[in-house]
């Protein structure tokens, strides 16, 4: 059974704070993304990885950075959180050659900035 | 500048009749479109999809309809059944001037009523 799994649910944190979220995977997959979910505004690329170590920007980087230091691993940073960083975080994960296609998503971890 | 649009937030269906979910996009790069069903609490999970080739695909109780010409896709549900409340959303995706592009609609409530 494929699963995605995110390291928190729920997280509150202070303005100013480094934030790690984390997503792991265990299918295997090459490409994971990141997005964030609000709402009236669906849900938003942040960025994605097609490869250890690589990583390509969504429609809305700024204020995230990503790192992918294994394949089954996939890391969203915010540097300085602020309170408009508020929000739902989707990870999600798909087979190489299917970066077009259905993706896999784990549970979300709704994000608190305070 | 939403590129994909679902333009009714919320829908409610009496059990055992048919469920039409819509969807519209502006771009005519995105080859393939994808439906997608979120449970409180969970991560969206993949229902259905389809190829730019095709005008319609089945799977069951779900049918998707693409008319390209209108740039229009529709979700069938047929007979809706009160486990397919939920929130759906459409998503079409494309390889746009070398950037890879995924993009969601904002979702539409559907409730269907026992």
């Amino acid at each position: 059974d494929v699963k995605v799994t995110q390291s928190s649910r729920y997280l509150v944190k202070r303005t100013g704070e480094k934030v790690f979220l984390e997503c792991v995977q265990d299918m295997d997959h090459e490409n994971m993304f990141w997005y964030r979910q609000d709402p009236g505004l669906g849900l938003r690329l942040i960025y994605f990885s097609y490869d250890v170590k690589m990583k390509e920007k969504g429609d809305i980087p700024e204020g995230y950075s990503v790192s992918r230091e294994k394949k089954e691993r996939f890391s969203l940073i915010l540097e300085s959180a602020s309170t408009n960083q508020t929000s739902m975080y989707l990870c999600a994960s798909s087979t190489a050659g299917r970066i077009h296609y259905e993706q896999y998503f784990g549970p979300g971890t709704r994000l608190t900035v305070t | 500048d939403q590129q994909v649009k679902q333009n009714s937030p919320s829908l409610s269906v009496q059990e055992g009749r048919i469920s039409i979910l819509n969807c519209d996009y502006t771009n005519s790069m995105f080859d393939y479109f994808l439906w997608y069903k979120k449970y409180p609490a969970e991560g969206p999970t993949f229902l259905i999809s389809i190829s730019s080739i095709k005008d319609k695909n089945e799977d069951g109780r779900f049918t998707v309809f693409l008319n390209k010409s209108a740039k229009h896709l529709s979700l069938h549900i047929v007979p809706s059944q009160p486990g397919d409340s939920a929130v759906y959303f459409c998503a079409a995706s494309a390889q746009i001037q070398g950037t890879y592009k995924y993009i969601f609609g904002t979702g539409t409530r559907l409730k269907v009523l026992a």
